[in-house]
């Protein structure tokens, strides 16, 4: 059974602080993985991330991904109160057709 | 800009109701996923579909059943609620390969008194 497991399950700090959220992952035939971002309504899409030690960077977010090991990283810097959201993590497999969610981070940045 | 639609934002049935969950995507996706989210369980799949008419079973499929008559739509069928399934309920659709993110709904919150 695939399995993916987020942390910390949940996370305060204060603006400006630099956040680290941990998605470790043991799937078969592994294709991607996905980050999301979920604050009061739909989750929204973030990164996807498919090759070892390349890192995908969005302002002020950035992710990577370790295929040896079987994790990856999700990394905020300069937090802002608009970050507060709940952080998903999906792995994808390739032969069963779906994805697997973690139970999320939820990050609570304090102004 | 892609966007899914789930028909109800707030939604409350009585045990034994059978209720329908509609969701419609406008880009042509071909998969769509139906998942529920409870508090400290992450998004647990419950259907998905690859084609009209096609559908899968997920990881918690019991007591749902699932419709796809057109591939814009696909609907969730409580079949005689209880208030266990009382959830967030999201949809999401994606285009085929395991390499395309899913573009989700706003969610239907469900209450089964």
């Amino acid at each position: 059974e695939d399995k993916v497991v987020q942390s910390p399950l949940s996370l305060v700090v204060h603006e400006g602080d630099t956040v680290t959220l941990n998605c470790s992952y043991e799937v078969t035939n592994f294709r991607s993985l996905l980050w999301y971002k979920q604050e009061k309504k739909a989750p929204t899409f973030l990164f996807m991330l498919t090759s070892s030690g390349i890192e995908k960077k969005s302002g002020r977010l950035s992710s990577i991904l370790d295929k040896k090991e079987l994790f990856s990283i999700l990394n905020i810097t300069a937090t802002q109160t608009g970050d507060s959201a709940i952080y998903l993590c999906a792995v994808y497999n390739t032969n069963a057709g779906k994805s697997t969610f973690g139970d999320g981070t939820t990050l609570t940045v304090k102004p | 800009d892609v966007k899914v639609t789930q028909s109800s934002r707030y939604l409350v049935k009585r045990t034994g109701e059978k209720v329908f969950l509609e969701c419609v995507q406008d880009m042509d996706h071909e998969n769509m996923f139906w998942y529920r989210q409870d508090p400290g369980l992450g998004l647990r799949l419950i259907y998905f579909s690859y084609d009209v008419k096609m559908k899968e079973k997920g990881d918690i499929p019991e007591g749902y059943s699932v419709s796809r008559e057109k591939k814009e739509r696909f609907s969730l069928i409580l079949e005689s609620a209880s208030t266990n399934q009382t959830s967030m309920y999201l949809c999401a659709s994606s285009f085929p390969l395991g390499n395309q993110p899913q573009h989700f709904g706003d969610g239907t919150r469900l209450s089964i008194l």
